[in-house]
């Protein structure tokens, strides 16, 4: 079992939708987890971090963690063609190491 | 805002040459990561760096691959003898502290062995 699953998409929305993206893990040492935006051949860039169970809100994006279904999602509020990139989850223990998802496809059409 | 810096952003080199990725990382930052990411396949972990020695690996690095710190700013990924395999986007990264957070990302260096 991959410690990390993410559909890949591709995800079409119209602009001003709200997008959802998902993750489930397996690994039950992860504490930390990040959402990431990558867009073309560029690197990862950090969009959230979270700790606990909940949510945490950041502008028109939140993220969301179930430790209990360990599910984790991703919310994005009003989306902008701007936000078309790939979105990245990822599971972080105290080893160091980041196990990242497939990466979900993301287009918004404006 | 502070950021790692990678170079050469592309690099092609023949089979079973040796290259060198170079990164800069953020002056404060103590930890010190390479990933690659095979076209269309995830990003992947290779190897974590702290206190001037690797603190972790992947079954990925194996003994063609090297990490070097050779002065305060440097952190490089050597590969001995490339294979058509290792052509991939190779990514630095660091961080702060073991909680990950301001886990930074490199733009990158293209890696192509023809």
């Amino acid at each position: 079992q991959k410690e990390v699953e993410q559909d890949p998409g591709p995800l079409s929305v119209p602009e001003g939708a709200i997008v959802s993206l998902n993750c489930t893990y397996s690994n039950s040492a992860f504490q930390y987890f990040m959402w990431y935006r990558q867009y073309s051949r560029k690197g990862p860039e950090l969009l959230m971090y979270t700790y606990s169970s909940g949510n945490k809100e950041d502008g028109r994006f939140t993220a969301q963690v179930d430790k209990s279904s360990k599910y984790i999602s991703l919310f994005i509020r009003d989306s902008q063609p701007s936000d078309s990139a790939t979105y990245l989850c990822a599971g972080y223990n105290q080893g160091g190491k980041l196990i990242f998802g497939q990466g979900t496809e993301l287009s918004v059409k404006p | 805002e502070p950021e790692v810096t990678q170079t050469p952003s592309h690099q092609v080199t023949q089979m079973g040459q040796e290259v060198i990725l170079r990164c800069v990382p953020i002056s404060n930052h103590l930890y010190f990561y390479w990933y690659r990411q095979i076209l269309g396949q995830k990003v992947e972990f290779l190897v974590s760096f702290y206190n001037n020695e690797i603190s972790e690996k992947s079954e990925i690095f194996d003994d063609q691959f090297s990490v070097e710190r050779p002065d305060g700013s440097n952190f490089t990924l050597k590969i001995r003898s490339t294979k058509l395999e290792d052509s991939a986007m190779y990514f630095c990264a660091s961080s702060g502290g073991g909680t990950g957070e301001g886990y930074t990302f490199g733009s990158g260096t293209r890696l192509t062995v023809v």
